[in-house]
């Protein structure tokens, strides 16, 4: 069974950094594409992130672009979004999601619960 | 940047009636490269149907997909209570953004 379990999430202060990390199970996660989607407190889904399945490639939304970093750890299994300078607008729940394939071009065939961010003084 | 208009907003229905959920897209989708979720609330998002009419498994054959143009529909052949959610529409055709539709959210007439 595939699972995602995100981590890292809560209150953090208008300009500071926080890392998000998901822990996949159920597949062989180096195989795969991995991206970020995120919710603000009652609005829809906006992508925010793509990382391929090597790693060699990586796509952000324009609003994160220069302040995200997305990255994977093959060996420990793990996706990461490190997040900086990070102001109210960034507030939402980010989801980690497995892409259908090892490059951008598929959907998101299994997400995670989310993590929620607050950014706030 | 492809941008994807879902309407309408909210669509008033009461079990048992068909559901027709539209997606559409400012300019043609590579391969017809489209997705739909479910999302109930507090929950992650489901998928439901890729590449525009391929149901996901576990997904029941009420839901199906279709398009004409640029213009993408989700129909639900007859709602049952769990169906009552919000749906988005995603495209992964072109390069990123990979951007989402608003959402329409499905609820109990």
């Amino acid at each position: 069974e595939v699972q995602l379990l995100e981590s890292g999430g809560g209150l953090v202060q208008p300009g500071g950094s926080l890392r998000l990390s998901c822990a996949p199970s159920g597949f062989t996660f180096s195989s795969y594409a991995m991206s970020w989607v995120r919710q603000a407190p009652g609005k829809g889904l906006e992508w925010v992130s793509t990382l391929s399945a090597s790693g060699d490639s990586t796509y952000y939304a324009d609003s994160v672009k220069g302040r995200f970093t997305i990255s994977r750890d093959n060996s420990k299994n793990t996706l990461y979004l490190d997040m900086n300078t990070l102001t109210a607008e960034d507030t939402a729940v980010y989801f980690c999601a497995k892409g259908f394939r090892s490059s951008w071009r598929g959907f998101l065939d299994y997400w995670g619960q989310g993590t929620l961010v607050t950014v706030s003084s | 940047e492809i941008v994807l208009t879902q309407s309408p907003g909210t669509l008033s229905l009461s079990p048992g009636e068909r559901a027709t959920l539209s997606c559409r897209a400012s300019q043609s989708i590579s391969s017809n490269y489209l997705a739909w979720y479910q999302q109930k609330p507090g929950q992650a998002p489901r998928l439901l149907i890729y590449g525009t009419s391929s149901r996901a498994t576990g997904i029941p054959d009420r839901f199906s997909g279709s398009v004409s143009g640029t213009d993408f529909t989700l129909t639900i052949s007859r709602l049952e209570p769990e169906d009552f959610a919000v749906y988005y529409c995603q495209q992964y055709g072109s390069t990123p953004p990979l951007t989402f539709g608003g959402g329409t959210k499905v609820e109990i007439k």
